[in-house]
């Protein structure tokens, strides 16, 4: 199966600047790559994701990289807000057999955003 | 649209009762999904129903879980006997398919279960 590994697990920075998120995968055959965000208590909430055939995709303040060559994937949060503390999950979707897709979470990332 | 829905959000039992978790996916999502997510850690998925046919339990703790879908709409999960390593979160996602954009995942709240 898929292992996906997270770092870092907690993150600090000041109000305004920018917060990188780092992911690897193991099985190249992953080709969907989500990004959560989970506030104390709530359910996850997906913020952006990629898929395998592009490289980088952008919104807003929210960013995603994905290198398939070295099965890694980051989330880049610019200017970033009080309210942007959170837990950030990545996650790999890894076709399973049929229509099952197996979606391997990371650790997890407690980001805090200090005013 | 309204999002996906559980009950209970809350549960407490003692170890060896039984206890079962209820979902309600997005209307017209054929894909459903439990995950178990231990504090501290990323969901775990159990089980994923494709309408009402089960194509993934390879993680289900077989012995004491089992779930069903018997209409292709609502869900249930249900523990029997619990132990105490199943303290955790009991997340249900849904999404419209498996491919491309329809598998995007959208969680409900959770329900939180505490076994003393």
């Amino acid at each position: 199966g898929e292992n996906v590994e997270q770092h870092p697990s907690t993150l600090s920075v000041q109000e305004g600047d920018s917060a990188v998120i780092k992911c690897t995968y193991s099985d190249s055959a992953s080709n969907y790559f989500p990004w959560y965000k989970q506030e104390l208590g709530k359910r996850p909430q997906l913020i952006i994701d990629i898929r395998s055939n592009v490289g980088e995709k952008k919104d807003q303040r929210i960013a995603v990289t994905l290198n398939k060559t070295a099965k890694h994937f980051s989330l880049h949060i610019t200017e970033t807000q009080p309210e942007d503390s959170a837990v950030y999950f990545c996650a790999a979707s890894l076709p399973f057999s049929g229509s099952a897709r197996q979606l391997t979470f990371g650790s997890g990332t407690q980001l805090t955003v200090l005013p | 649209e309204a999002g996906v829905a559980q009950s209970p959000r809350y549960k407490i039992i003692e170890k060896r009762q039984s206890v079962a978790f209820w979902c309600n996916p997005i209307s017209g999502h054929a894909t459903l999904y439990w995950y178990q997510q231990i504090l501290g850690q990323g969901p775990k998925l159990l089980i994923q129903f494709q309408n009402n046919g089960v194509v993934d339990d390879s993680q289900l703790p077989k012995d004491r879980f089992s779930a069903e879908r018997l209409k292709g709409v609502d869900s249930t999960l249900k523990i029997q006997p619990a132990k105490l390593e199943d303290s955790a979160v009991y997340l249900c996602a849904s999404s419209r398919g498996t491919s491309g954009e329809k598998e995007t995942q959208y969680f409900g709240p959770g329900t939180r279960l505490l076994v003393l």
